[in-house]
């Protein structure tokens, strides 16, 4: 049963252009989100998280967006650098302890 | 360093061997927390610790798992009479807990991995 779902699992954007990332989940109990970054071989970074109390989260180049009736969030990088690219995994904590990852987005910034 | 830090990075065991998987957590973060990777997936919670106390074992595939926290800084994952489908990337991450601040802190930080590999 996947509650948080990432349906692309890859994307190609050249240089300068917007990355748009999107997350769906399934569970109207989450009221957080997360965004991490993962280069290969590494562990998983934190890059920006959401409240669902907001609909909208910015930094710097990275723009978080919440549609709650949806159920779907998505992440906007602009512009967009080779060094972004990795893979993005979308996160949600339930009223546990459990964090649920989406698989995960591998986005490509070509030069 | 100060960031998360697992050992081994790889790890090859043949099918019924038991492996031992250590995680050196963030120095003062609470909570600890173990995933599995399998390839092409995403992170799928095994195990939750606060500091010592096992809270949450609920994503632990079968018995032939069990993870330790003794002194609620170092964990241990062990795999009893492992299976080839325990053949993943196996996550470990810490974070300062609930609570702190002006509220939950979920940001976890990650260590690098171990790659489980079942032969």
């Amino acid at each position: 049963d996947q509650q948080v779902k990432q349906n692309s699992p890859s994307l190609s954007v050249q240089e300068g252009r917007i990355s748009i990332l999107n997350c769906d989940y399934t569970n109207s109990m989450f009221d957080y989100f997360l965004w991490y970054k993962k280069y290969p071989a590494e562990g998983p970074t934190f890059l920006i998280s959401i409240s669902s109390i907001k609909d909208k989260n910015e930094d710097g180049r990275f723009t978080v967006f919440l549609n709650k009736s949806a159920k779907h969030l998505s992440l906007h990088i602009v512009p967009s650098q080779p060094g972004d690219s990795a893979v993005y995994f979308c996160a949600a904590p339930s009223t546990g302890n459990q964090f649920y990852f989406g698989t995960g987005t591998s986005l490509t910034v070509i030069p | 360093g100060a960031g998360v830090s697992q050992s081994p990075r790889y790890k090859v065991a043949k099918r019924g061997q038991d492996v031992a998987l250590r995680c050196d957590p963030i120095s003062g973060h609470v909570s600890l927390f173990w995933y599995q990777q399998a390839l092409g997936q995403g992170p799928e919670f095994l195990t939750y610790f606060q500091n010592e106390a096992q809270l949450d074992k609920s994503g632990l595939p079968s018995d032939r798992f069990f993870a330790e926290r003794p002194e609620g800084s170092v964990s241990t994952l062990k795999i009893q009479r492992t299976q080839q489908e325990d053949s993943a990337v196996y996550l470990c991450a810490s974070s300062l807990g609930w609570g702190f601040s002006s509220g939950p802190s979920y940001e976890q930080y990650f260590g690098p991995g171990t790659r489980l590999t079942v032969t």
